[in-house]
């Protein structure tokens, strides 16, 4: 059985750096074809992606928010982190990491089979 | 950059038939999925690659990709199937959401 849970601050403020953990079971980061995802939705908005890593340590990020985004992986703890700099208001919103299945083995596309609950970010002073 | 656009509404009758579509350049040379958010839950798939089903989903749900346009078909509406529904394909290693679509079921 795979679950994800974000976990990280509920308030920041603007112009800091948010750190969101990813804690999963029931399967292994390392394992060939893994991948997890970040997607974030603002309140009453649509899912927007922001990054994702895959077992070979292949990062990739939403290209308007690539220069602000970090996904890295930590295969002993089963966890894998975003960091996103220098927050605005506009980025508050609710973070969702995702266990990412591809197409076919070894493929860089898929869809999102597990999300965790999420967790909701908000950027104010 | 990529664009998957979704009407921000559709409405369907207990029991009848629901069309949602998901519009994007040559979007049926690429797979798509479909998602369900109902209020407060997180996102649960329905629909992926084009037409399948992932364990646990009613067979009235049901998928197609071609052309420039995917669409995520609920046979038979339930109550219970009001929620947001969003797509998501890719663009070379990008993945894409639609801007989603809110069923009402009246």
């Amino acid at each position: 059985q795979i679950t994800l849970k974000e976990s990280g601050p509920t308030l920041v403020k603007p112009t800091q750096t948010l750190t969101l953990t990813c804690t999963f079971s029931g399967f292994s980061v390392s394992t060939s074809g893994v991948g997890v995802g970040w997607i974030r939705q603002p309140p009453g908005k649509a899912l927007e992606w922001l990054a994702l890593i895959y077992w070979d340590d292949d990062r990739r990020y939403s290209p308007s928010l690539k220069s602000r985004l970090t996904i890295t992986k930590d295969t002993s703890r089963n966890q894998v982190v975003l960091t996103m700099t220098n927050m605005d208001p506009v980025d508050t919103a609710t973070y969702y990491c995702a266990h990412r299945h591809g197409y076919s083995y070894g493929s860089r596309d898929g869809y999102f089979d597990h999300w965790g609950q999420g967790t909701l970010v908000t950027v104010s002073s | 950059s990529y664009e998957l656009t979704q009407p921000p509404s559709v409405s369907v009758s207990p029991g009848q038939t629901a069309s949602i579509t998901c519009s994007g350049d040559k979007l049926g040379d690429k797979y798509a999925c479909w998602y369900q958010q109902k209020p407060g839950q997180s996102p649960v798939l329905v629909i992926y690659q084009d037409t399948k089903r992932p364990s646990g989903i009613p067979e009235r749900f049901s998928g197609s990709n071609s052309g420039n346009t995917a669409t995520l078909t609920i046979s038979g509406t339930q109550a219970m199937d009001e929620a947001d529904y969003f797509c998501q394909a890719w663009d070379s290693s990008n993945v894409v959401f639609g801007g989603g679509t809110k069923l009402t079921v009246l």
